[in-house]
Order: structure tokens, then C-alpha cells, then sequence
């Protein structure tokens, strides 16, 4: 079945630096690479997505890259704020199947 | 629309109890996933439906749990007995079946046997 490993675990930031979480996935028929943000108490929540045919998005000072061949993709959050700490997973779904989540990255925001 | 609604928000039982926990997913959704999280094992999928129909149930422990959707607008996960490995936080999430991405999720019960 699908593995999806997500790096690193935790990551502390600055207020107004940028953030990167990496995730690699291994079942080539995976097309579909949500991006899910927790905040204490509550559940996951969809922040932004990507389909195997598109190589990158952008939602305002969210990003995520995706590289097919190598079988990674990326969370970018640029101009960090202290309300984006919070736990991100990564998963990767094949067609109308289930999705694979990421163990979670723990991102602190310092003001 | 109010989301994935999950019952209780907490529970606490004694080992041996039997648990049920309840799901609403969003109308017109017609895939549902019940989720257990751990610090130890992340999240995992337990059970998955399409349509009130079970697809995918791999990821159930063991017999002690066992899922239903009786219709399309309640499910539920029961635990019985319950064991103290049992603790964890259980989300249940739904989605559009054709495609079974964005998962919405409930505010997830929080169980603790003792």
C-alpha cells in the first residue's frame, strides 16, 4: 500500500520567515496531494491541494510544489504569523480511493 | 452547513465497557471515514464507506470494533470491551464519493479507558 513519509517533525520559525514541509509518497498511482492543518482541539482541515497533473499552487502565502518523478511534494508558508502554529499533514490519495497521511509537522511561529 | 457533527466530545469508561461513538457527515456527502489518533501512530484510517456501504475495513484493529452506517446521515463506531489502548482521539470525516478527496472532519471524540 501507499507510504507517505513528511519531514521534518517539528519546525520552529520566526514571525515572517518562510516555512518548509516536505513529503514523499511511494504508490505512483496516487494523483491527489491534500495538504491538512490541526489546531489544538480540532480536527484536520484542508488548507490546499494538488493533482498529479500540476506542478505547483499558490493560495496567497500558501504553496505546494509537486515533483511526479521523484515522488515528493512540498508545503511552502511564506511571511509566517503566529496563528499558522499548528500540526500539517501531508497525504497522497489514488483515484476515488483513500487517502495516506504524512506522522505530522508540529510548526511554531515565534513572534 | 454545520460541518461533520461527532457525539460525544469526550468520553470516559472503564476497561471492558462497551463505547459507541456518532458520526453525521455533511449532507450530500456520500463517503464517510472513521480516523483514530495517536501520538505513537499518527492517523490512521480505520473504516471507510461509499454509499453506506463498507469498502475498505483493513485498517480495524481487531473484532472489538465495529462500524455501521445504517443510512446516509449517521454512522457510528463501537468499541466492546474496551482497553486502555484503546484511548486516543476518533475522527470520522466525509467527502464526495466520486472522487473521495477534501475530506471534511468532525471535532473528533476524545476516549479514555481506563
Amino acid at each position: 500500500g501507499e507510504n507517505v513519509e513528511q519531514h521534518p517533525s517539528t519546525l520552529s520559525v520566526q514571525e515572517g520567515d518562510s516555512a518548509v514541509i516536505k513529503c514523499t509518497y511511494s504508490d505512483s498511482a496516487s494523483n491527489y496531494f491534500p495538504w491538512y492543518k490541526q489546531e489544538l482541539g480540532k480536527g484536520p482541515q484542508l488548507i490546499i491541494d494538488i493533482r498529479s497533473n500540476v506542478g505547483e499552487k499558490k493560495d496567497q502565502r500558501i504553496a505546494v510544489t509537486l515533483n511526479k518523478t521523484a515522488k515528493h511534494f512540498s508545503l511552502h508558508i511564506t511571511e509566517t504569523q503566529p496563528e499558522d502554529s499548528a500540526v500539517y499533514f501531508c497525504a497522497a490519495s489514488i483515484p476515488a480511493g483513500k487517502s495516506t497521511f504524512g506522522d505530522g509537522t508540529t510548526l511554531t511561529v515565534k513572534p | 452547513d454545520a460541518g461533520v457533527i461527532q457525539s460525544p466530545r469526550h468520553e470516559v469508561t472503564e476497561m471492558g465497557q462497551e463505547v459507541t461513538l456518532r458520526c453525521k457527515p455533511i449532507s450530500g456527502h456520500n463517503s464517510l471515514f472513521w480516523y483514530r489518533q495517536t501520538m505513537m501512530r499518527g492517523l490512521e484510517l480505520l473504516i471507510y464507506f461509499n454509499n453506506n456501504v463498507p469498502i475498505d475495513d483493513s485498517g480495524m484493529p481487531e473484532d472489538r470494533f465495529s462500524a455501521k452506517m445504517p443510512n446516509a446521515s449517521f454512522s457510528t463506531l463501537k468499541i466492546q470491551p474496551s482497553e486502555p489502548r484503546d484511548s486516543a482521539v476518533y475522527f470520522c470525516a466525509s467527502s464526495f464519493a466520486a472522487t473521495n478527496e477534501k475530506l471534511f472532519f468532525g471535532s473528533g471524540t476524545q476516549l479514555s479507558v481506563l
